[in-house]
């Protein structure tokens, strides 16, 4: 692996089921976040990790959750997908110490893309 | 929480001449202001960055310059190319949450 990677690339999901994205990074990063991109909207940030064992809340995160068990990897998980989740998804990493410290260059993975039915 | 707005939300050029993109933030405590370009079904990339205590950082090409007191940052592309043309994103954050504009499609026109 090199830099950050998410699965699946896309995904067609039915509402109500439930869905984990996934994200890598083997940069050893701090800190990783999920956005997600809607067309006109930019991209908003959902849930962040400043390291492991740690998350935290974003602009927009009703309807999804996460874990981080360790340094490399970040899932997101929809419990039960509802069509307004619809939407690009990128997972970011960056090399920042936490909790209170200068923000850093974020690397973005290349997206998953999900539609929900 | 912190809320950044886009201007122009679509832009068009003549290749060779200049763009100028500007983003208002409303948090004082927002402290790093990068700006990301993002091609057709790829990932944002970063061109450039600036910290609370610069006034203006330039990059080849690209420039950027902020106005604190006045909450604002500006991105300069200068004999733009072809190959500019792309969605750009600024960006403000502090603590690591970052907040992004809505976007800026450039076209570039040959």
């Amino acid at each position: 692996i090199a830099g950050i990677t998410q699965a699946p690339t896309s995904q067609i999901l039915a509402a109500g089921r439930r869905m984990t994205l996934r994200c890598t990074q083997d940069m050893r990063h701090n800190a990783m976040y999920w956005y997600r991109q809607d067309l006109g909207l930019g991209l908003r940030l959902i849930h962040y990790s400043n390291t492991a064992g740690t998350t935290g809340k974003g602009e927009v995160p009703d309807g999804y959750s996460v874990s981080r068990a360790n340094t490399d990897d970040f899932p997101l998980t929809l419990a039960s997908a509802v069509p307004s989740q619809t939407s690009v998804y990128f997972c970011a990493s960056s090399d920042s110490t936490p909790p209170r410290c200068p923000t850093y260059e974020q690397y973005f993975g290349p997206g998953t893309r999900l539609t929900v039915t | 929480g912190e809320n950044v707005e886009q201007h122009p939300s679509t832009l068009s050029v003549q290749e060779g001449d200049s763009a100028v993109i500007k983003c208002t933030y409303s948090d004082s405590a927002s402290n790093y202001f990068p700006w990301y370009k993002q091609e057709l079904g790829k990932r944002p990339q970063l061109i450039i960055d600036i910290r609370s205590n610069v006034g203006e950082k330039k990059d080849q090409r690209i420039a950027v310059t902020l106005n604190k007191t006045a909450k604002h940052f500006s991105l300069h592309i200068t004999e733009t190319q072809p190959e500019d043309s792309a969605v750009y994103f600024c960006a403000a954050a502090s603590n690591n949450d970052m907040r992004f504009g809505a976007g800026t499609r450039l076209t570039v026109k040959p």
